[in-house]
């Protein structure tokens, strides 16, 4: 059982919009920023946005993220084969003396 | 190159201690914490806990308290991530990730992950 709530899949064709959001609580998500990682098959997690809102510097402008209170979403636009991953969403937790919490991660389909 | 490469795969009995290493190039190791996160088969994302290399200091998820030890040696830019009476369920990819932000704007995030060590509990 995940600390951050996410949808287990989401799927779309190419060129739609989805987003996948994710849900925490006033000890995580309604009182840290909030990131999202992307883990393409067999690869480890990469960064795709940090501080609710900000991407590295190489991630496209497809993808976006935002947070109000203690929920968080992640939107791609324009989507592209190449977007079928498993995405997670995470936050520092302030309970138990700090900890990092993770969402179960949704995995997403190009139809 | 800014990269954390981690150690070969290992096969553990039940009851035994695993060593997972963590090398650093490319940016000065002690000025970033190391974490370790792990990932079961088929599951997601758990965190272990952190090292800050510059001082050693550390701090370990509640779950994993009196059987990890995460060290580092400064001299070789290296994290060790070491588990104890290892079982089945500890089975998995294990992780390690740098981690960065600002302090003054209060935000964190992992922007460096090593490709992973996976570590098999069998007897």
């Amino acid at each position: 059982q995940s600390v951050l709530t996410q949808p287990p899949s989401a799927s779309g064709t190419p060129g739609q919009r989805v987003t996948i959001s994710c849900s925490g609580s006033s000890s995580n998500i309604g009182s840290n920023t909030v990131n999202w990682y992307q883990q393409l098959p067999g690869t480890a997690p990469k960064l795709l946005i940090y501080s609710n809102n900000q991407r590295p510097s190489g991630v496209p402008d497809r993808f976006s993220g935002s947070k109000s209170g203690t929920s968080a979403s992640l939107a791609i636009s324009g989507l592209q084969s190449e977007d079928e991953a498993d995405y997670y969403c995470a936050a520092w937790d302030d309970s138990l003396n700090g900890r990092w919490v993770f969402g179960g991660g949704t995995k997403l389909t190009v139809l | 190159q800014v990269q954390l490469v981690q150690s070969g795969a290992e096969v553990k009995k039940p009851g035994a201690s695993v060593k997972v290493s963590c090398k650093a190039s490319g940016y000065t190791f002690t000025s970033y914490d190391i974490n370790w996160v792990r990932q079961a088969t088929g599951q997601g994302l758990e965190w272990m806990g952190w090292m800050n290399p510059n001082s050693g200091n550390t701090g370990y998820a509640q779950k994993f308290q009196g059987r990890v030890t995460m060290t580092r040696n400064t001299s070789i830019s290296t994290a060790y991530m070491e588990l104890s009476s290892l079982r089945s369920e500890d089975t998995a990819v294990y992780y390690c990730a740098r981690r960065t932000g600002d302090e003054g704007l209060d935000y964190w995030y992992f922007d460096l992950w090593g490709r992973g060590t996976l570590v098999t509990v069998s007897s």
